[in-house]
């Protein structure tokens, strides 16, 4: 199993709604990324966790509220987003971090914010 | 601040011949680095990979070359195939930093 999995595919949300992206892997990887990728821009590095711990915020607005459940799980929460927050978002996971660790990632979740 | 360049926004080459993308990059921390194709509306895949301590890595079709002096690497695929019709990133990462850095895209378009 080399699958990453997201939920949804696609979501639109208002600006007052409350929403959670997921992602999960069983591939024993033990670091799990967010990245937010705009149309015709290279996927952006939002969040790393490593080891089920918050190792990077790439200075994310507190609007996206990231979470690591456990090992297999990632979720991204979502709260009073704007309409330039639309974007494809990435997960990703990889067995370690840095060095030699080719990163796996979903399909993504297509987020529009109305 | 873009510390890994892709200089050619788009590529046409014709099925059969040999495609070349290039990249980039600053940073000198960096000493690993991947290939992703992206179709649009789909995760990156990932192609194929290189360290530093390796300055050519090949897969089937795929090539990766890498000149750590210039601070380049380039991917070759030949024979290019409509399939390989995608845009194309490269990425760095490195020792000491979590994060996996993605170049600016390169879109491929093979012909008949």
């Amino acid at each position: 199993d080399t699958e990453v999995t997201q939920t949804p595919k696609h979501l639109v949300m208002g600006m007052t709604n409350k929403k959670s992206l997921k992602c999960e892997q069983h591939m024993g990887h033990r670091a799990m990324y967010w990245y937010k990728q705009k149309a015709k821009k290279p996927p952006e590095l939002m969040f790393v966790y490593s080891y089920e711990k918050l190792s990077i915020n790439e200075s994310v607005p507190s609007r996206f509220s990231p979470e690591c459940p456990n090992s297999s799980l990632l979720n991204l929460h979502l709260h009073a987003l704007q309409p330039e927050d639309s974007a494809l978002y990435l997960c990703a996971s990889s067995l370690e971090t840095g060095f030699g660790s080719e990163a796996f990632f979903g399909q993504g979740t297509r987020l529009t914010v109305v | 601040d873009q510390q890994v360049k892709q200089n050619s926004p788009s590529l046409s080459v014709q099925e059969g011949r040999i495609s070349i993308l290039n990249c980039d990059y600053t940073n000198s921390m960096f000493d690993y680095f991947l290939w992703y194709k992206k179709y649009p509306a789909e995760g990156p895949t990932f192609l194929i990979s290189i360290s530093s301590i390796k300055d050519k890595n090949e897969d089937g079709r795929f090539t990766v070359f890498l000149n750590k002096s210039a601070k380049h690497l380039s991917l070759h695929i030949v024979p290019s195939q409509p399939g390989d019709s995608a845009v194309y990133f490269c990425a760095a990462s490195g020792i000491n930093t979590d994060k996996l850095i993605f170049g600016t895209g390169t879109r491929l378009q093979v012909f008949p």
